[in-house]
């Protein structure tokens, strides 16, 4: 089946300085990504939906000068948290849409998530 | 804006039980619901996927089944293992994935 790499897996970082977090379809082309949050005992939330070649639709809430997304190629999206603050420890994942399983029958391949903490 | 609940929180059975998480949601005008688990510190793994018009799905020793009209589903594992315990999620898709926050399954040995 197809795969999703995040790296890094976990990163501890100081407060105020900007972490990148890393996502890729390792075999196939995704013109879509997706970044999940999820707090400890929460459920997933998702942050901002990203699009190949143009600027990512964020959702409600989400700030989109703190939370930077990249999506440059059909292989990679980056998540980049600038001026990160205790309170943006999370588990941060993101997901592939494939783009030749689209309509209601596609599915998203999920990455294995990548650890924040903020100190 | 949708809404997914899971019941219960928290499932602490003895190996070989049969037994049923539930997940419940409001909206009815929804694409699919996929059943997820996760383990600690991991990513989500797909189990099982329903389309709108689909009843169920089973997979292995999974059954899955969905009630669009009164909005809910059930995930059925039969025979547990302790290598089930992990935290299961369902997750309904409209134009996006809402997701429920889940039940934390512990199977004893």
């Amino acid at each position: 089946g197809a795969v999703v790499s995040q790296h890094p897996s976990r990163v501890i970082c100081k407060s105020g300085t900007s972490v990148k977090i890393e996502c890729r379809s390792l075999d196939f082309q995704a013109t879509t990504m997706f970044w999940y949050r999820q707090f400890p005992k929460q459920s997933l939330m998702l942050m901002a939906t990203s699009n190949e070649g143009s600027k990512a639709t964020y959702e409600q809430g989400v700030e989109k000068d703190k939370f930077l997304i990249n999506h440059a190629s059909l292989t990679l999206s980056t998540l980049t948290v600038t001026s990160a603050h205790p309170e943006d420890s999370s588990f941060y994942i993101c997901s592939a849409r494939d783009p030749q399983k689209q309509g209601h029958t596609d599915t998203q391949y999920f990455g294995p998530g990548t650890r924040l903490t903020v100190l | 804006k949708q809404e997914v609940t899971q019941i219960p929180a928290a499932l602490s059975v003895p190996e070989g039980e049969n037994l049923v998480l539930n997940c419940s949601f409001t909206d009815s005008a929804i694409y699919n619901l996929q059943w997820f688990r996760q383990d600690p510190g991991k990513g989500l793994t797909s189990l099982l996927l329903i389309q709108s018009s689909q009843r169920e799905q089973t997979s292995g020793r999974l059954n899955a089944s969905l009630d669009k009209s009164s909005g809910r589903s059930t995930l059925y594992i039969a025979a547990s293992q302790p290598g089930d315990s992990a935290t299961y999620l369902c997750a309904v898709r409209g134009n996006q994935f809402y997701f429920g926050t889940g039940t934390s399954l512990t199977v004893i040995p």
